[in-house]
């Protein structure tokens, strides 16, 4: 089946930093995805990217969708310690929203 | 507007017993999906239903696994019997409609614990 590899499995950046995480996979979609898990908390959708070579930001969040729809990466400027958590990438081959994820990054920042 | 709202928060169960989640979406969202983390691993999507009824069951494990929306409302997943690889993290999500720009609501989760 699909699958995205995500990387890295985690981090641990003293706040203030810049923070890069990745997704590859050797399916095309259609539409790729970001969200953030809080302890206890769903996913939240950070960024959603639709068209190939796409870069869009979200205040200190930018995404960037590959030209050729197999690939992604999130940038996250300026942490802080609010940013802690679980980024997983995500992609939607159909619109149907049958969403196929990434394993997740671990994100921890250090005041 | 309330969001999708899951119960129980946590589970914990032996081996060979029955367990019930349930998921309540987001009022008036006809789209409901069930998806399942393992270990620390991806989430894995398990089915889809439109209203009532089964889009996509192609996720689901295996037929201990049985999920219902009567109504076309809320939605319940009952593992039975359990066993103890059913670990982990089951999430709800629900969309309005399909399509482009349509983004899915996930509930907070279900933590459930076969030992």
């Amino acid at each position: 089946g699909q699958q995205l590899n995500q990387s890295p499995q985690s981090m641990f950046i003293q706040e203030g930093e810049d923070v890069s995480m990745n997704c590859t996979s050797s399916s095309i979609f259609n539409t790729w995805l970001w969200y953030k898990q809080d302890p206890g908390e769903g996913p939240v959708l950070l960024i959603a990217l639709y068209k190939a070579g796409e870069l869009t930001s979200n205040g200190r969040l930018t995404a960037q969708f590959g030209i050729t729809r197999k690939d992604s990466f999130l940038n996250i400027s300026a942490s802080i310690p609010s940013d802690v958590g679980i980024y997983f990438c995500a992609g939607d081959m159909e619109y149907g929203n049958k969403l196929v994820f990434g394993a997740g990054t671990i994100l921890r920042v250090k005041s | 507007e309330a969001g999708v709202t899951q119960f129980p928060s946590h589970s914990v169960i032996e081996k060979g017993q029955t367990v019930t989640l349930r998921c309540d979406p987001i009022s008036g969202h006809d789209n409901l999906y069930w998806y399942r983390r393992v270990m620390g691993k991806e989430i894995k999507f398990l089915l889809h239903f439109v209203k009532e009824s089964k889009q996509d069951e192609s996720g689901m494990p295996n037929n201990r696994f049985l999920a219902e929306r009567t109504g076309g409302t809320y939605s319940t997943l009952k593992v039975q019997p359990a066993e103890l690889e059913d670990s982990g993290v089951y999430f709800c999500a629900s969309t309005r409609t399909l399509g482009v720009n349509t983004e899915a609501f996930f509930g907070q989760g279900t933590r459930l614990t076969v030992v």
